[in-house]
């Protein structure tokens, strides 16, 4: 149990596109869900966590009108990278619970999207 | 906010011994979970152990275990009896519940046969 899908695995496409990665959780309702960016040989950075039906809250640093974040149900997120450019390249991870307030709820990973931009 | 520190880039064991990967942590929370996560070259995150910050027992996983020094602020991770898909990244991280996870910069393991 605790599935979760993350599609596409990777992705490369021309600088100036916008790219759209979904994490979806399979068998679990997902309250909240969390992304994640690693850049090569890095550890993972906190982007943003998003609740079912409410706007994305958005970490220092990250911009909000360029990493556009929408949790329209239970069990999908959506990630897209608008007018993406080189510096954009990176793993993008997502991660959900199905407890937005309880700690013993574990956060499950998907499996991460490669992002290349050329 | 948190912050977790892991001080060793790197770690190197013999296959079959003991090896230990250190990680200190500072959080402002009342109350929190510390994890240990293994990445191995797929990029996927294995949780490996989680603590409960309010538990003074340490945490075991079969060959895994830790050592939780709250007043320290100490998160250790013990693998024993290493073996060689026991090689990886290995992050410390503390959070959980609404709030995302805070990782430390990561120990490569590296298993010698």
């Amino acid at each position: 149990g605790a599935v979760v899908s993350q599609h596409p695995s990777r992705v490369i496409c021309k600088s100036g596109t916008s790219v759209k990665i979904e994490c979806r959780s399979l068998d679990f309702q997902a309250t909240t869900m969390f992304w994640y960016r690693q850049f090569p040989k890095q550890s993972l950075m906190l982007m943003a966590t998003s609740n079912e039906g409410s706007k994305a809250t958005y970490e220092q640093g990250v911009e909000k009108d360029k990493f556009l974040i929408n949790h329209a149900s239970l069990t999908l997120s959506t990630l897209t990278v608008t007018s993406a450019h080189p510096e954009d390249s990176s793993f993008y991870i997502c991660s959900a619970t199905s407890s937005n307030r309880a700690l013993n709820q574990p956060q499950h990973f998907g499996d991460g999207t490669r992002l290349s931009i050329l | 906010a948190q912050t977790v520190t892991q001080s060793q880039p790197e770690m190197s064991v013999q296959e079959a011994e003991t090896v230990t990967l250190s990680c200190t942590y500072d959080t402002s929370e009342s109350d929190y979970y510390l994890f240990w996560y293994k990445q191995p070259p797929s990029r996927q995150m294995i949780l490996v152990i989680r603590q409960e910050a309010y538990k003074q027992q340490n945490a075991t996983e079969n060959r895994f275990s830790v050592n939780f020094q709250k007043a320290a602020k100490s998160f250790s991770l013990k693998i024993s009896d290493s073996q060689l898909g026991d090689a990886a990244m290995y992050f410390c991280a503390s959070g959980g519940g609404a709030d995302g996870l805070t990782f430390g910069k990561g120990t490569h393991l590296i298993i010698q046969p």
